[in-house]
């Protein structure tokens, strides 16, 4: 399996650009989870999905950010407009119910937005 | 206001000595702990978990004690390895009924071993 992948590795974008991340789970897992890590924050969770429906949303910073996932093999996560304080590492994680919470994270995806 | 707080940013270790990596928690609720390990430009890997039921779970040279009591775990590699270079997240969740919880984690320890 190629473990969970995430497009692009790194992004460099201006302030006001829309940027959309995406994430592709690891077959036959039902949960989908983005995260963010910052120097202050650490690594928070922003939301999560199972079989495809969001189920928690509260840790989206601002109506400015919006996820999908229009099929079980597919992802995104969107920001418009970006900010400068949305650089950041954005992670994807996977896992399947009954596996004791045990996530499956993706190499991450470096914004930096200027 | 953190739940899960790893209060030392760095551990430096010499090669073959034992590492231990603390981690405390609030939320009396967490049932479910766990450690990843995170290497530069990677996602983090799930190293070794504990349920709440348990104080202790081994799996070869990395050990996870838990103290309900005083909210705290910690994570033991012994011997230390330079490969074992690395931050540390601990992370805890609430398992409601058998659904799914999610993941709180704390900021992570770099974990630096020297030869």
């Amino acid at each position: 399996d190629a473990g969970v992948i995430q497009s692009p590795r790194h992004e460099v974008t201006e302030m006001g650009q829309e940027v959309t991340l995406r994430c592709k789970p690891i077959s036959g897992h039902d949960y989908l989870f983005w995260y963010r890590q910052t120097m202050m924050r650490g690594l928070e969770l922003l939301i999560y999905f199972n079989n495809n429906v969001p189920i928690d949303d509260s840790g989206m910073p601002e109506d400015r950010f919006s996820a999908k996932m229009p099929n079980a093999s597919f992802s995104t996560l969107k920001i418009q407009p970006s900010e400068p304080r949305d650089s950041a590492v954005y992670f994807c994680a996977s896992n399947v119910l009954g596996s004791h919470n045990e996530q499956f994270f993706g190499p991450g995806t470096r914004l930096t937005v200027l | 206001d953190q739940q899960v707080k790893q209060n030392s940013p760095s551990l430096s270790v010499q090669e073959g000595r034992i590492s231990i990596l603390n981690c405390d928690y609030t939320n009396s609720m967490f049932d479910y702990f766990l450690w990843y390990k995170k290497y530069p430009a990677e996602g983090p890997t799930f190293l070794i978990s504990i349920s709440s039921i348990k104080d202790k779970n081994e799996d070869g040279r990395f050990t996870v004690f838990l103290n309900k009591s005083a909210k705290h775990l910690s994570l033991h590699i012994v011997p230390s390895q330079p490969g074992d270079s690395a931050v540390y997240f601990c992370a805890a969740s609430a398992n409601y009924g058998g659904s799914q919880g999610n993941l709180i984690f704390g900021k992570g320890t770099k974990l630096s071993v020297k030869p």
